[in-house]
């Protein structure tokens, strides 16, 4: 069975510009979570999609947003990039919603680097 | 509000010693707790959780919840645990799982 596949795998931005980053689930999961990593900060939930709703969304500016298909791909967006939003950004996906220990356990993608210029 | 706390950046111990890892949460409803890991070049994976109450690897965490913590320990490390360990709180009314900031274990030969 794939396990969870990001695109792209290393991206560099200029200040002011968007990107969309991709996150295509192990088949069959529902759920997709997102997280961005920072060596200072660890990681920092941004926000979790549920058949293609979005369940709940961390603190993060209105900049970041997401989506999730009917397919359970995910891509989330930044828009207006500042040099902050360096940083490791990873997709999980789980079988069923987040934080459920049957079927919460979480599976990483290897991440999108995003680096901003 | 929710929050993991991993007070040890990095914990350095010799081959075949005590390793215990801590995690302390804040959460007032009844939490689910995991640990996770990441070793060298490799994903961040599952390690173990609360409610299965299983050893992984010779890892095992146990759930206090009058101190709010949920340790994780190994009576001897070896080399292969060389990691950075995550510890994570989820909570299902809410629909998400949030880590601490990770601990950088580091075994000596």
């Amino acid at each position: 069975k794939a396990g969870v596949t990001q695109t792209p795998r290393y991206l560099i931005k200029t200040r002011g510009q968007q990107v969309t980053l991709s996150c295509s689930p192990i088949s069959g999961h529902r759920s997709v979570s997102w997280y961005q990593q920072t060596p200072g900060q660890g990681l920092q939930f941004l926000f979790e999609y549920f058949s293609e709703t979005q369940r709940n969304k961390g603190n993060f500016p209105g900049r970041f947003s997401g989506r999730q298909f009917s397919n359970s791909r995910s891509e989330m967006n930044v828009s207006t990039l500042e040099l902050g939003d360096s940083a490791l950004y990873l997709c999980a996906s789980s079988t069923g919603l987040a934080g459920f220990t049957d079927t919460g356990e979480l599976f990483f993608g290897e991440g999108s680097r995003l680096t901003v210029l | 509000a929710q929050r993991v706390t991993q007070p040890e950046k990095l914990l350095s111990v010799f081959k075949g010693a005590p390793v215990e890892l801590k995690c302390n949460y804040s959460y007032s409803g009844s939490p689910e707790l995991f640990w996770y890991v990441q070793y060298s070049r490799q994903r961040l994976q599952l390690l173990l959780r609360h409610i299965s109450r299983e050893s992984i690897k010779g890892f095992t965490a146990d759930l206090n919840k009058g101190e709010t913590s949920f340790h994780l320990k190994k009576p001897f490390a070896q080399e292969e645990d060389s990691a950075m360990y995550y510890c994570a709180l989820g909570y299902s009314s809410a629909s998400k799982i949030i880590f601490g900031s990770g601990t950088r274990l580091s075994i000596r030969p």
